[in-house]
C-alpha cells in the first residue's frame, strides 16, 4: 500500500536557523515526488517535483532532495515569511494519476 | 491570472441537503480532481477526472458524485449531506501523468 510519513509533525526554528523536514514513501514505483507549501486557508501551492533517487531542486532558501526511500526538504536560514505547512505527495507509477499525500510538517519561524 | 476557481468559500449545510460544489479552471488543463483535507490527515482524493469526458474514483468516493462539465469545469455533489461530510474540499488541475497538480483554494463545508 502506497504510504507517506512526514516528520516532525511541527517544527519552531529561530530566524536564521537551517533545518530539514523528512518525507518518508513507499510507493509501487514513484513516477515523482511532490512538495507543497500551505498557509492558513490556502489551498498547497507547488514548489517542487522531484523524479529519481539523486536528484535535487532549489528555489531561494528551500532545496529540496530525493533518495530511494525519503526525501528532505531543506531550509536555509528561514525567515518568519517562510512559516506554513508543507506538505510531501507522491505519485505511484501504476493506477491513477492522482496523490498520496503526507499529513505534512508545521513549520513556525520565530523573529 | 485565476489558475483554478472554487465556488463557494465557504457552505454551512443541514444534514440530508444536497449540494453541489463548483471548480474552473483557466490554464488549458486536461486533469481535474477533488480532494477532501481533514485534520490529522493528508489529502485524499474523492474523484478525478483524466480527461475531459471521462470520471474515476479516488480513495473515499462514497457519498459523492461528479461531473466534468467541459475541459475547464469539475463540479462535486453531494446528494445527501451527512456530518463526516465536514470538510474542507479542494479541487486541482494538472496537464496530465507526472506534472505537478496546483490547487484552489478550497470550499469550507460544514454539516450540522
Amino acid at each position: 500500500e502506497d504510504q507517506v510519513t512526514q516528520s516532525p509533525e511541527a517544527l519552531r526554528l529561530q530566524e536564521g536557523e537551517s533545518s530539514s523536514l523528512n518525507c518518508s514513501y513507499t510507493v509501487s514505483g514513484l513516477r515523482g515526488l511532490f512538495w507543497y507549501r500551505q498557509d492558513p486557508g490556502k489551498g498547497p501551492e507547488f514548489l517542487f517535483t522531484l523524479y529519481s533517487a539523486g536528484e535535487e531542486k532549489e528555489k531561494e532558501r528551500l532545496k529540496a532532495t530525493l533518495t530511494k526511500k525519503e526525501s528532505f526538504l531543506h531550509i536555509t536560514a528561514p525567515k518568519p515569511e517562510d512559516s506554513a505547512t508543507y506538505l510531501c505527495a507522491v505519485q505511484a507509477s501504476t493506477g491513477a494519476n492522482n496523490l498520496f499525500f503526507g499529513t505534512g510538517t508545521r513549520l513556525t519561524v520565530i523573529p | 491570472n485565476a489558475g483554478v476557481t472554487q465556488t463557494p468559500k465557504f457552505q454551512v449545510l443541514k444534514t440530508g441537503q444536497s449540494m453541489t460544489l463548483q471548480c474552473a479552471q483557466d490554464m488549458n488543463h486536461n486533469s481535474m480532481y477533488w480532494y477532501r483535507q481533514d485534520p490529522g490527515m493528508g489529502l485524499r482524493l474523492i474523484y478525478y477526472s483524466a480527461s475531459e469526458g471521462t470520471t474515476d474514483k479516488g480513495e473515499v468516493p462514497n457519498g459523492y458524485n461528479v461531473s466534468r462539465l467541459n475541459k475547464r469545469e469539475f463540479s462535486l455533489r453531494l446528494e445527501s449531506a451527512a456530518p463526516s461530510q465536514t470538510s474542507v474540499y479542494f479541487c486541482a488541475s494538472n496537464l496530465g501523468s507526472n506534472q505537478p497538480q496546483h490547487f484552489g483554494d478550497g470550499t469550507r463545508l460544514s454539516i450540522l
